[in-house]
């Protein structure tokens, strides 16, 4: 069975500072890994995913994750915050056994301070 | 134009009540999800239907009832609301199989359920 653990309930950066959202899982086989993005009062939307091409991911709004196998990570970037991104970032894991459902991290709610 | 919808947005009720959910998709996606977010933001599936067949069915109480009438549709019914059904419900969409492991999810704006 998989789980995620996202590290920090609350993360609060300056206005066009580096965002780092972390993110670790546990999963018996090789992972899919994947980040959304809830805005306040609407429904999730994914901003990236990982599914076993490149290690690097970019994803939208200027977002990147790399999965790391040897620390089993998949933390996600920003170079530069924006106000905009100010949401609630969910980390996600299933794994490449078909049977097996998606696992949904805790959220990490993000603040960008001006 | 919405890809995900549902209806109500928000739900006010007495305990005790039955009440239902709608959702509809039109991505032509063969599988839908019921998901629900506790006060602490907490997202935890509780049912997915491929092509109208059951394929998650999560620990929830036999309350909850999830119907699809077609592939666009998974409606959930909740019966003798109960006080910690309060949450904000989201159904979602994806193609594939029916359990969401490597598929984009497409989720709704939620429905935020308030039991009295």
């Amino acid at each position: 069975a998989q789980s995620v653990t996202q590290l920090g309930s609350h993360v609060s950066v300056s206005e066009g500072a580096l965002v780092l959202l972390r993110c670790n899982y546990s999963s018996s086989v090789p992972p899919y890994l994947f980040w959304y993005v809830q805005y306040p009062n609407q429904g999730l939307q994914l901003l990236l995913k990982y599914t076993s091409a490149a290690t690097l991911v970019k994803g939208i709004n200027g977002f990147e994750a790399e999965f790391k196998k040897s620390e089993t990570s998949f933390h996600l970037t920003k170079p530069s915050a924006h106000m905009s991104d100010a949401a609630e970032y969910f980390c996600a894991v299933s794994d490449m056994n078909r049977d097996d459902k998606i696992i949904f991290g805790k959220g990490t709610r993000l603040h960008i301070l001006p | 134009d919405t890809a995900v919808s549902q209806t109500p947005k928000y739900l006010v009720t007495q305990m005790g009540n039955d009440k239902s959910i709608k959702c509809e998709q039109n991505l032509g996606h063969d599988t839908m999800y019921w998901y629900k977010q506790d006060s602490k933001k907490f997202l935890k599936i509780m049912f997915s239907y491929n092509n109208k067949e059951l394929i998650i069915n999560e620990t929830v109480p036999n309350r909850f009832s999830p119907k699809s009438p077609d592939k666009a549709h998974l409606n959930l019914h909740i019966n003798s609301l109960e006080l910690g059904d309060s949450a904000v419900y989201f159904c979602a969409s994806s193609q594939g199989s029916g359990t969401g492991y490597q598929e984009t999810q497409y989720f709704g704006p939620g429905t935020r359920l308030l039991v009295l």
